[in-house]
């Protein structure tokens, strides 16, 4: 069982809306990402965390911003939503070391 | 030159046989690599992590690391039908502060 929680699962929103995807986990990891995902196609890296007041932008400048003020929540914010924006967000942790990651069940956004 | 490179497939093998998945990798860099399974429309799930070269089995899955090639290979054993899905390759560089970089994915077919 999964223990990395992502809300919603799925989101259709306008053009120009502010919108905010939560990731929240409970297994005290310090390291948080969020990746992009179209399908067919890799998963991009957009944010990560290495902890507390953390974080940096990945290979993919998609326009967003991210937050890290407690260790088990990663909120991505979008400010202003753009159909080029529609793809699934994963959020993911991981403990420090050579170990992957677990993965959230992702957010399917659809900007119309 | 994408930083992991996979086969997009499809790889298309008999119930009972082995497939094998590959990926090569750029950044010579890069100290261990993962597999993940990611079924449609779900988030990946780790399968294996290695970072030795040589040979790492775990059940019916066996990882190969050749970091002379850059080349992480991925064997299933006995593949079953329900092990029908994409599997991505992913590598750890040291540019994005050692998050991982992911293929494509490799979509592989187990056929009954």
């Amino acid at each position: 069982e999964a223990d990395i929680y992502q809300t919603p699962r799925y989101l259709v929103i306008g053009t120009g809306k502010k919108i905010t995807l939560e990731c929240s986990q409970t297994m005290g990891h310090d390291k948080m990402y969020w990746y992009q995902q179209d399908p067919g196609m890799e998963l991009h890296l957009i944010h990560y965390s290495y902890g507390v007041n953390s974080t940096e932008k990945g290979d993919l400048s998609s326009e967003s911003t991210v937050s890290r003020i407690r260790t088990e929540h990663f909120p991505l914010t979008l400010e202003s939503a753009r159909p080029s924006h529609t793809s699934q967000y994963l959020c993911a942790s991981s403990v420090a070391g050579e170990y992957g990651y677990t993965f959230g069940s992702g957010t399917r956004l659809t900007v119309v | 030159q994408k930083e992991v490179e996979q086969n997009s497939g499809p790889l298309s093998v008999p119930e009972g046989a082995i497939a094998s998945l590959n990926c090569t990798y750029s950044d010579r860099g890069s100290q261990s690599f993962f597999w993940y399974r990611q079924y449609s429309g779900k988030s990946p799930e780790l399968i294996m992590f290695i970072y030795s070269n040589g040979d790492k089995e775990d059940g019916r899955f066996t990882a190969q690391l050749n970091k002379a090639s850059q080349y992480v290979s991925l064997l299933i054993r006995d593949s079953q039908p329900s092990d029908s899905a994409t599997y991505l390759c992913a590598g750890r560089g040291k540019h994005s502060g050692y998050a991982l970089n992911f293929g494509k994915g490799t979509s592989l077919l187990v056929t009954p």
